[in-house]
């Protein structure tokens, strides 16, 4: 069974920070990653999706790697600011009929203090 | 365009009851997902949908749960004789088709006595 991992559970840093969300899963045969953000009381808002057969996706100042054979993932957050507050959700989908199915780690709760 | 809504966002139910929960997917979006999301954990898949046939179930924690989708779009999610277990957020995902990015709505919050 697929086990996702975010480390660490919570995160405080200053404004302005380079900060690194990290993300490891257990069985290598993903078809895609993806990191979400979910704000209290709302939804999950994807950021970035990476395929199986790439090695970073980057947008605006995130950047997500992925290492398919060693199970990990990193979200890079330039420059933070106080609007980056929210708890950082990593998923994977597995190869195969099931490609559809997120599974998510427990989150990172990241709170960027003025 | 709208995004995903459900309704209620808040429900509160005593041990027993029967509840449902709404969905209203993105217009023509195809896949239509539930996720249970418990207190300091991440979503967990319950039931997959592709326009109104229920293709995976797997994940439906017991028979209380029951979801359908009759027309292929508004998806409702029933839970009979809720439990205190059963206290979640149940967050509803619409994509264009199954391999698509998942758009999530805002989840209703169940809070069983």
């Amino acid at each position: 069974k697929q086990e996702v991992t975010q480390i660490p559970a919570a995160l405080s840093v200053p404004e302005g920070e380079n900060l690194v969300l990290n993300c490891s899963f257990t069985d290598s045969a993903i078809y895609n990653l993806q990191w979400f953000r979910q704000d209290p009381g709302k939804g999950l808002t994807s950021l970035l999706l990476i395929q199986s057969s790439q090695r970073e996706q980057t947008s605006g100042r995130l950047n997500a790697s992925l290492d398919k054979s060693s199970g990990r993932s990193t979200l890079y957050i330039a420059a933070s600011q106080p609007g980056d507050s929210a708890t950082y959700l990593c998923a994977v989908t597995v190869s195969g009929g099931s490609n559809y199915k997120l599974t998510f780690g427990k989150g990172t709760l990241l709170t960027v203090n003025p | 365009g709208a995004g995903v809504s459900q309704s209620p966002r808040y429900k509160v139910a005593k041990r027993g009851q029967d509840v449902a929960l709404r969905c209203d997917p993105i217009s023509g979006h195809v896949s239509l997902f539930w996720y249970q999301q418990a207190l300091g954990q991440g979503p967990e898949f319950l039931t997959y949908f592709q326009n109104e046939a229920q293709l995976d179930k797997s994940g439906l924690p017991s028979d209380r749960f029951f979801a359908e989708r009759p027309e292929g779009s508004v998806s409702t999610l029933k839970i009979q004789r809720t439990q205190q277990e059963d206290s979640a957020v149940y967050l509803c995902a619409s994509s264009l088709g199954r391999q698509e990015t998942q758009y999530f709505g805002p989840g209703t919050r169940l809070l069983v006595l």
